[in-house]
């Protein structure tokens, strides 16, 4: 079974800092660029940020730029995001979700996405 | 940024009823974009890619339309396990964007 399963949410301080981790299962990792998005409570999704399948190539949301790192390591079919100087508007349960391939040289849309991991910052 | 702005915000329906959601995007996307169902503590669906291809066992009463920055997702007969937040998402250029979303509650 295709499966994304995130961990490593919880509270932490303003200005803290927390790792994200998802586990792949039941697909080839490597061949799939992997994003985050998050939604905070009651709102709407916001993608953060996007690491190609080798992980050469990465994107962020101009907001998280300088705070937050993707990386992966598909030796172990698994995701990362560490994220540092967090602030309240961070607040979100964070989903980590997979492109679809489309070619090699385009990427569709989130096809298989984690139950997601709740983040709070708050004082 | 390409802004995606969901019409309606709320659409009140009965089972069996006709749905359309329209997704109107601020700078042409060609016919990349995405519609997902997102149910009450559940993670988003991917429904339909390239503005009209049904994802993997999406049922057919789900279709996509449109291209530029005009699309509209339909549903045809309004399911029960239907009521749910539908968002539309551009995946032409970054930041990759997501609309705002349109419920879809029960009458």
């Amino acid at each position: 079974e295709v499966q994304l399963v995130e961990s490593g949410g919880g509270l932490v301080q303003p200005g803290g800092s927390l790792r994200l981790s998802c586990a792949a299962s039941g697909f080839t990792f490597s061949t799939h660029a992997m994003d985050w998005v998050r939604q905070a409570p009651g709102r709407g999704l916001e993608w953060v940020s996007e690491i190609s399948g080798s992980g050469i190539y990465k994107q962020y949301r101009d907001s998280v730029k300088g705070r937050f790192t993707i990386f992966r390591d598909n030796a172990k079919s698994s995701l990362y995001l560490q994220m540092n100087s967090l602030w309240a508007e961070d607040t979100a349960i964070y989903y980590c979700a997979r492109r679809q391939v489309i070619s090699t040289m385009s990427n569709g849309a989130f096809d298989i996405w984690g139950r997601g991991t709740m983040v709070t910052v708050s004082s | 940024e390409i802004v995606l702005t969901q019409s309606p915000a709320t659409l009140s329906l009965s089972p069996g009823e006709r749905a359309t959601l329209s997704c109107r995007v601020s700078q042409s996307v060609g016919t990349q974009l995405a519609w997902y169902q997102q149910k009450p503590g559940q993670a988003p669906r991917l429904l339909i890619d390239d503005a009209s291809k049904r994802a993997t066992g999406i049922p057919a009463r789900f279709s996509g339309s449109g291209s530029g920055t005009d699309f509209t997702l339909t549903i045809s007969s309004l399911e029960v396990e239907d009521f749910a937040v539908y968002y539309c998402q551009q995946r032409n250029s970054w930041p990759l964007t997501f609309g705002g979303g349109t419920k879809v509650e029960i009458k």
